[in-house]
């Protein structure tokens, strides 16, 4: 049963624009959620982390929001550079399975000229 | 900077085949990981440690084993490997349980004929 779900395996978004990111959680006991960036052939990179207790965390040009009720979180891109074509993963850690890191299956980000 | 390393990018191997992937940081951290990543997949956590000697199994442990005998070396051991354990396979490390934020490897693409 997959907990982190990335519903959208790929996405499009034009040079300067604002890509939005979407991954939906099943367990409420995840008490943190974080992205990774990934380039081919590379490992995934830290990008940006967001607590349970809070409901957003910006950092540059990238902002999550956390809607716990709707067990919804979304990564916000503005503006959006050519260097951000890559694979992102939505991660949750779940404090009651030793603190195992679950991750979703990915959303490949293609930024347009 | 955290550094993990992985003994090899790319291997081919032949089914049968005892293969060894090696993977060693720099930073002293408690927990390391195995993971693989296939297409549509994401990313499956395959065997993690908490600590040296110490070992548990992830979501997909079948088909591989591991040793950690040394804080800084995690090795992932496929003992007999098959042509459904082509993957890419990520090693990463993390600070201790409290932490969340996971460092990883460059990867292996492993392909088994």
């Amino acid at each position: 049963d997959q907990q982190v779900k990335q519903n959208s395996p790929s996405l499009s978004v034009q040079e300067g624009r604002i890509s939005i990111l979407n991954c939906d959680y099943t367990n409420s006991m995840f008490d943190y959620f974080l992205w990774y960036k990934k380039y081919p052939a590379e490992g995934p990179t830290f990008l940006i982390s967001i607590s349970s207790i809070k409901d957003k965390n910006e950092d540059g040009r990238f902002t999550v929001f956390l809607n716990k009720s709707a067990k919804h979180l979304s990564l916000h891109i503005v503006p959006s550079q050519p260097g951000d074509s890559a694979v992102y993963f939505c991660a949750a850690r779940d404090y009651h399975r030793d603190d195992k890191i679950i991750f979703g299956k990915g959303t490949r980000l293609h930024i347009l000229p | 900077d955290v550094k993990v390393t992985q003994s090899s990018r790319y291997l081919v191997k032949r089914t049968g085949e005892k293969v060894f992937l090696e993977c060693v940081q720099d930073m002293d951290h408690e927990n390391m990981f195995w993971y693989r990543q296939d297409p549509g997949l994401g990313l499956r956590l395959i065997y993690f440690s908490y600590d040296v000697k110490m070992k548990e199994k992830g979501d997909i442990p079948e088909g591989y084993s591991v040793s950690r005998e040394k804080k800084e070396r995690f090795s992932l051991i496929l003992e007999s490997a098959s042509t459904n354990q082509t993957s890419m396979y990520l090693c990463a490390s993390r600070l201790g349980k409290t932490s969340y934020e996971q460092y990883f490897g460059p990867g292996t693409r492993l392909t088994v004929t």
